[in-house]
């Protein structure tokens, strides 16, 4: 079964900071990855995806994920992060049918 | 519709009562999923339906919880006899096509269920 590994649940920074979000995935199949976001009192919104062709996936928001096949990795970056950013975000690998997902990580952004 | 649609948004309930929870997925989305949220344990799947496909129940944490999909759109999730354990929200979510496509899959908002 596939799992979904998430550093530092909570993080907190001020705005214009940068921020990477670590995300380790272990799955033997054809990999998909996602990472969703999830801000204060709304539902799951998709940020960004991954299933083949260029490693450094651009999404909504100015948020960007690289793919590491070598590290079975697909962490987060935004180099600049905006108030607005607070939110929950979780990384999520496909595979059997299903999405499994990370715990998420907490960030919280300083104005 | 627009989007993944959920209802009851809000449901509290007493224990040892049934619940049903609702979802409609979105327009000609043939896969299907329902999802558990809840603090420290995060997202767990429950259950998937894809097509007339018989459903994928691994998730169901145990016989007081089933699901039914009636003619491949509007699907129910049922709990019976709640406990306390069971307060959390129930996601649902779907997509254009289930397997391990690349399809992205939508959330609704949720059903936030209190066992009391």
């Amino acid at each position: 079964a596939q799992s979904v590994s998430q550093h530092n649940h909570h993080v907190i920074l001020s705005e214009a900071a940068s921020l990477e979000l670590g995300c380790n995935y272990s799955y033997g199949g054809t990999v998909n990855l996602f990472w969703y976001v999830q801000y204060p009192g709304q539902h799951l919104q998709l940020l960004l995806k991954y299933f083949s062709g260029d490693p450094l996936v651009k999404g909504i928001k100015g948020f960007e994920a690289e793919f590491i096949k070598s590290k079975f990795s697909f962490n987060l970056r935004k180099p600049s992060v905006q108030w607005s950013d607070t939110a929950e975000y979780f990384c999520a690998v496909k595979g059997n049918n299903r999405l499994a997902f990370g715990k998420g990580n907490q960030v919280v952004v300083i104005p | 519709g627009a989007g993944v649609s959920q209802s009851p948004s809000n449901k509290v309930t007493e224990k040892g009562k049934d619940v049903e929870l609702r979802c409609d997925p979105i327009s000609g989305h043939t896969a299907l999923y329902w999802y558990r949220q809840s603090l420290g344990q995060g997202l767990e799947f429950l259950i998937y339906f894809q097509g007339n496909s018989a459903p994928d129940k691994s998730g169901l944490p145990s016989d007081r919880f089933s699901a039914e999909r009636t003619g491949g759109s509007v699907s129910t999730l049922t709990i019976q006899r709640t406990q306390q354990e069971d307060s959390a929200v129930y996601l649902c979510a779907s997509s254009f096509q289930g397997g391990n496509s690349g399809n992205t899959i939508y959330f609704g908002e949720g059903s936030w269920l209190t066992v009391v």
